[in-house]
């Protein structure tokens, strides 16, 4: 069975610092890997996927991803934090030719940048 | 929110009644979905649409239906309504079932009391 974890509830980082918020996966087949971010009282928003290609994957906000096959993992990044970079963060798995297509979801990591 | 819009956004109910929460897209994705957030569990599938009058269970689909008439419109409902099932109800929409990015709609606080 597809599944994703991510082994952090909370991250904390000073403003300026860099970041990462880990995501690992467990898929049979080839991973369709996404990142959202969601916002309080907001949707989740998409901020980069991995398909197919190059292992470092570029998104909204300055944000990039490095999917690393031999470590099955798909850990978020950012060179500089923000503060308005605080936020619930999910790592997702699409399960190609099951129940539509759908997004297999960690658990979600609180990311908290502080000034 | 790529054209999803949810309504209501908020409601409080009482245990036993039906609710029924509706999702709108104006993008004409043929893939549409219902997840439920729940703290410590992520989001989980309850029911999905890969077209008009075609619809199939998630994983977490039990007290739950759901219809869609038209291309743009997803209902979901609450037979009879329980504590357990107050969450924050996603809908998302997907234009293939593949590779293709989930959009999320802004989301149904709903309360069951």
């Amino acid at each position: 069975a597809q599944s994703v974890a991510q082994p952090e509830d909370q991250v904390n980082v000073a403003e300026g610092n860099p970041l990462t918020v880990k995501c690992t996966y467990s898929v049979s087949g080839n991973p369709y890997l996404f990142w959202y971010v969601q916002y309080p009282n907001r949707g989740l928003q998409f901020l980069l996927k991995y398909i197919t290609g190059d292992n470092l994957v570029k998104g909204s906000y300055g944000f990039e991803a490095e999917f690393n096959k031999s470590q099955t993992s798909f850990h978020l990044k950012k060179p500089s934090a923000l503060v308005s970079d605080s936020a619930l963060y999910f790592c997702a798995v699409r399960d190609i030719g099951n129940q539509g297509g759908k997004l297999i979801f960690g658990q979600g990591t609180e990311l908290s940048v502080k000034p | 929110d790529a054209g999803i819009t949810q309504s209501p956004r908020h409601k409080v109910t009482e245990t036993g009644t039906p609710v029924t929460l509706r999702c709108h897209q104006t993008e004409n994705h043929r893939y549409m979905y219902w997840y439920r957030q729940d703290p410590g569990h992520g989001l989980r599938l309850i029911h999905y649409s890969y077209g008009v009058k075609d619809t199939d269970k998630g994983e977490v689909s039990d007290g739950y239906s759901v219809s869609r008439s038209k291309t743009e419109d997803f209902l979901l409902t609450l037979e009879s309504a329980t504590s357990s099932q107050t969450s924050v109800y996603f809908c998302a929409i997907s234009a293939v079932a593949s590779t293709d990015t989930q959009y999320f709609g802004p989301g149904t606080r709903l309360t069951v009391l």
